[in-house]
């Protein structure tokens, strides 16, 4: 198994274009979720997902927007980059949405936005 | 504001050393977690606990939840220069299907 794999591993935007960060895993997890990470911040909820065609918002959903067609793929689309989005990007996922701890991360996007 | 408060943020010992890193919340959670994040990957979770006052050991490392589950403690005894990371509390608030993380605790271990 890959686990979670998150695609691409940097990217470097220029502010009002958008982009989708590709998110996937291979473990028939039907919980995914999306995080920023920023320092002294912890890992923050931008949007999460309990299983195919189901999606919400977390904490920080603003300027971002998901979708989840398939079991597999989780991806997060920046509509217009800002500065304020320059962050590192995890993607996760949990087996059950009833048990969303236990989450396994992929490796991170870094995304810079000038 | 943060829901869960780490502390403290930054931690620098010798190898050798004893260690405590809290993890505090005004909430109750249906549990928490720990995790641990090597520069340039994602968090891997160490431990889940779920139970009021329950107390589990991972080798050198023992978590314990509060027994009003509100909070939690990581314990590592005899630091190692492989402990250095960047530590993370998460818990899992009843029914909210999302977990809230703590800001983290840098953790340098020195040789």
């Amino acid at each position: 198994n890959a686990g979670v794999t998150q695609t691409p591993k940097f990217q470097v935007l220029k502010t009002g274009q958008s982009m989708t960060l590709q998110c996937a895993q291979d473990m028939n997890h039907e919980y995914m979720s999306w995080y920023r990470q920023d320092p002294g911040m912890g890992l923050r909820l931008i949007h999460y997902s309990v299983g195919a065609g189901i999606t919400d918002q977390g904490e920080v959903p603003n300027g971002y927007n998901v979708s989840r067609s398939t079991t597999e793929d989780f991806p997060l689309r920046l509509l217009s980059a800002a500065p304020s989005q320059t962050s590192v990007y995890f993607c996760a996922s949990s087996y059950s949405p009833n048990n969303p701890y236990e989450q396994y991360f992929g490796p991170g996007t870094r995304l810079t936005v000038t | 504001t943060q829901l869960l408060e780490q502390s403290p943020q930054f931690l620098s010992i010798q190898e050798g050393e004893n260690l405590t890193v809290y993890c505090n919340s005004s909430s109750v959670f249906s549990s928490l977690q720990w995790y641990r994040q090597e520069p340039g990957e994602g968090p891997v979770l160490l431990v889940t606990v779920v139970t009021g006052g329950e107390v589990k050991k991972l080798k050198r490392l023992t978590f314990q939840f509060g027994d009003a589950r509100k909070d939690s403690s990581l314990h590592i005894t005899a630091a190692q220069t492989g402990d250095t990371g960047l530590y993370l509390c998460a818990g899992d608030l009843q029914g909210a299907q999302k977990l809230v993380f703590g800001q983290g605790t840098r953790l340098t271990i020195n040789p």
